[in-house]
């Protein structure tokens, strides 16, 4: 069976604090791939990455960074310098290899990013 | 990038009543749709798989003859929730993988259904 955990309901900082998003997967596939998206009040899903299951290589985007620990199922993300902008509810999403281009996503539950000014 | 579109964003109906949901892709074609429901505050769970000129396949629990679900073409798909009640009301998102981009996967906007 496939399953995501998001150990953290709500998360509050304060603008500028650094922030870690926790993410724990369990599948049995041995090629699969992770996902985070943001989703702000608004509701509309932003992709933010994909890591595939072979690329444990680090990887930053400007504020952002992943952290992805194929030994310990994780796949934990962070954000630097904290803005009120991200404040959303982030979910971390699994997705097992199907042969092509199909397969649902498995989402964990959402951290809930709050970022006071 | 790939665009995938819903309609309506939002809807109010009562109960016994049906809505119509359209899920399409803009500028792909996909052969596959996934529709997933989102409770407040809680995470998405897939509903059902939609297979253009085919049946659809329904997670457990969810009932195909109140959510019919219409893969009409290519870039088309709808979700049909017939005589809603009011624990209907929830937060429908589509999503399409884009064939051959690595199994990106496109979501819809959402669809917000009220039922009063």
């Amino acid at each position: 069976a496939q399953k995501v955990t998001q150990a953290q309901t709500e998360i509050s900082v304060v603008e500028k604090e650094d922030v870690t998003l926790d993410c724990v997967y369990e599948t049995r596939d041995t090629t699969y791939y992770l996902f985070w998206y943001k989703q702000p009040p608004s509701g509309e899903l932003v992709f933010l990455i994909r890591r595939n299951s072979f690329d444990e290589q680090n990887e930053i985007s400007g504020r952002y960074s992943w952290n992805f620990q194929k030994s310990t199922s994780s796949f934990n993300f962070t954000i630097t310098a904290s803005q009120v902008v991200d404040s959303a509810v982030y979910f971390c999403a699994l997705r097992g290899y199907y042969g092509g281009s199909q397969g649902n996503l498995i989402f964990g539950k959402g951290t809930k990013l709050s970022v006071k000014p | 990038g790939a665009v995938v579109s819903q309609h309506p964003s939002r809807v109010i109906c009562k109960s016994g009543t049906s809505v119509k949901i359209e899920c399409r892709s803009l500028d792909f074609q996909a052969t596959t749709m996934f529709w997933y429901r989102q409770f407040p505050k809680k995470s998405l769970m897939l509903m059902a798989t939609s297979n253009e000129g085919s049946k659809a396949t329904y997670e457990q629990g969810v009932e195909k003859d109140k959510f019919l679900i219409n893969h009409a073409s290519l870039t088309l798909s709808t979700l049909t929730v017939t005589s809603a009640h009011p624990e209907d009301s929830s937060f429908y998102i589509c999503s399409a993988p884009q064939p051959g981009h690595s199994y990106e996967q496109y979501f819809g906007p959402g669809t917000r259904l009220t039922v009063t």
